[in-house]
């Protein structure tokens, strides 16, 4: 069975630029969530959708934006790009909303480099 | 204060060698916790759950004091191939954060021969 697959792998962009990267859950999870891990720190929450609908929303600014389509694949969209959005952005999908009885599978991630 | 911190580490240690990770939150609602374990340039991946009477899985015991606000994770004969960041991670399961981890910001391990 396919884990969590996220694309593409790495990305290189030029402050100002925006960016889609794109997160297919494991089959059956309902739940997408996106973090955002700098070097040498652990993940932040940025996103969580279940069924389509945003569940919860992480301390970051609005040039972070992000969807969930019907087959619950997801995307997370940053606008106006900045050199502190270089990070691994890593999607997890889970079956339920709850991250207590539900657990999170995380994808390789993306790495994003903003020059 | 960060949410959850950790021992900031490294640490290195020899084969066989037990060695122990503490973390602390802040939310005093938190209702879930959990160790993942990240590879170098890896995703993380869920180690295991804590629970209130503590837990073992094989080498790895965790243990969780609500009343300090403290978790620990302990892990006996040291494996090479425990080499790792290790991650504290809380659930706060509250209002629309149910869906949300609040990850440490990690202790690295490495175990030499």
């Amino acid at each position: 069975d396919a884990g969590v697959t996220q694309s593409p792998t790495h990305l290189i962009k030029t402050r100002g630029q925006h960016v889609t990267l794109r997160c297919s859950p494991i089959s059956g999870h309902k739940s997408v969530s996106w973090y955002q891990q700098v070097l040498g720190q652990g993940p932040q929450f940025i996103f969580q959708y279940y069924e389509k609908e945003e569940r919860g929303r992480g301390n970051f600014p609005d040039r972070f934006s992000a969807r969930q389509f019907p087959n619950y694949s997801s995307e997370l969209n940053v606008n106006a790009l900045l050199l502190g959005d270089s990070a691994l952005y890593l999607c997890a999908s889970s079956l339920g909303d709850r991250a207590n009885n539900s657990p999170l599978h995380f994808g390789n991630g993306t790495r994003l480099t903003v020059t | 204060r960060k949410e959850v911190e950790q021992d900031p580490g490294p640490f290195n240690v020899p084969e066989g060698a037990t060695v122990a990770f503490n973390c602390t939150y802040s939310n005093s609602a938190s209702q879930s916790f959990f160790w993942y374990r990240q590879d170098c340039r890896k995703e993380p991946k869920l180690l295991m759950s804590v629970y209130s009477s503590g837990n073992e899985d094989g080498r790895f015991t965790a243990q969780l004091n609500r009343a300090s606000q403290y978790i620990s994770l302990l892990i006996r004969d040291s494996k090479l191939s425990d080499s790792a960041t290790y991650l504290c991670v809380v659930n706060h399961a509250g209002g629309t954060s149910y869906g949300k981890l609040t990850f440490g910001q990690g202790t690295i391990l490495t175990v030499h021969p």
